[in-house]
C-alpha cells in the first residue's frame, strides 16, 4: 500500500541555518503531496501542498518540489527561525480513499 | 474565516464508558474526516464523512463510530473505551471537488482514559 518516510529526528539547528527534512514515498498511483506543522500542544497546520510532477510547493520561507522520479518531496528552509521549532509530517494522499497518509513526523528544535 | 473547530478541548473518561466528540467544517466544506495521534503510533485515519455518508472507514474496531449531521458538523463516538484510546483526535474538513484532497485541521481534542 501507500506509504511515506521521512528523515527521523530531532533536528537540532542554530538560527539561520539551512534546513533540510527528508521525505520519500511509495503510492501505485499519482498522489498529492503535502508538508503539516504542528506546534506543541495544537492540531495540524498545512504547511504547503503539490498537486503534481514537478510543481513546487512554497508558504512562509518553505519550499518542497515534487519529484516523481525520486519518489521524493523534500522540505527546505534557507533561513530558519526559533519560531519554526515544530513538528513537521509529509503526507500524500492517493485520491481514491481520500485519506492522508503520514510520515512519522520530525521533530526540528531550533536554537538561538 | 473561522478554521475547523473541535470539542471538548480535553475530555477525561474510565474504561468501558463512552466518549462523543464534535467538530464542525470550515464554512462552505461537505467532507469531514476524523484521525487518531496516539503516542507512539503516529497519525492514523479514522472515517471520512461526505454529504451525511461514511465514505471510508481506517482499520479501526466498530466501537469508533460517527455521524455527519445535515449542516456538515460531526460527531466521533467511541464506546466501550479501553486505555489505549487516550490519544488526541484531530478531525479535518475539505471542499468539494477537485480541492477535496487537501484537508485543514482542527485543534483536537485530547481524550484520556483511566
Amino acid at each position: 500500500g501507500d506509504s511515506v518516510t521521512q528523515m527521523e529526528g530531532p533536528v537540532t539547528l542554530s538560527e539561520e541555518a539551512f534546513l533540510t527534512i527528508n521525505c520519500t514515498y511509495t503510492a501505485t498511483g499519482y498522489p498529492s503531496l503535502f508538508w503539516y506543522v504542528q506546534y506543541p500542544g495544537e492540531g495540524l497546520q498545512l504547511l504547503l501542498k503539490a498537486t503534481k510532477a514537478d510543481d513546487k510547493g512554497s508558504n512562509k520561507g518553505f519550499e518542497a518540489t515534487y519529484r516523481k522520479e525520486t519518489t521524493s518531496f523534500h522540505l527546505e528552509k534557507g533561513s530558519v527561525q526559533v519560531s519554526d521549532s515544530a513538528v513537521y509530517f509529509c503526507a500524500l494522499n492517493g485520491g481514491a480513499t481520500n485519506k492522508l497518509i503520514f510520515g512519522t513526523g520530525t521533530l526540528l528544535a531550533v536554537q538561538p | 474565516e473561522a478554521g475547523v473547530t473541535q470539542s471538548p478541548t480535553h475530555l477525561i473518561k474510565t474504561r468501558g464508558q463512552q466518549a462523543t466528540l464534535r467538530c464542525s467544517p470550515i464554512s462552505g466544506h461537505t467532507s469531514v474526516y476524523w484521525y487518531q495521534q496516539a503516542l507512539g503510533l503516529g497519525l492514523q485515519f479514522l472515517l471520512w464523512y461526505d454529504e451525511g455518508e461514511e465514505r471510508n472507514r481506517g482499520n479501526f474496531p466498530p466501537r469508533f463510530s460517527g455521524r455527519q449531521f445535515p449542516n456538515y458538523s460531526s460527531e466521533l463516538n467511541v464506546n466501550a473505551l479501553e486505555l489505549e484510546d487516550s490519544a488526541l483526535y484531530l478531525c479535518a474538513s475539505s471542499p468539494q471537488g477537485q480541492s477535496k484532497e487537501t484537508q485543514y485541521f482542527g485543534p483536537g481534542t485530547r481524550l484520556l482514559v483511566l
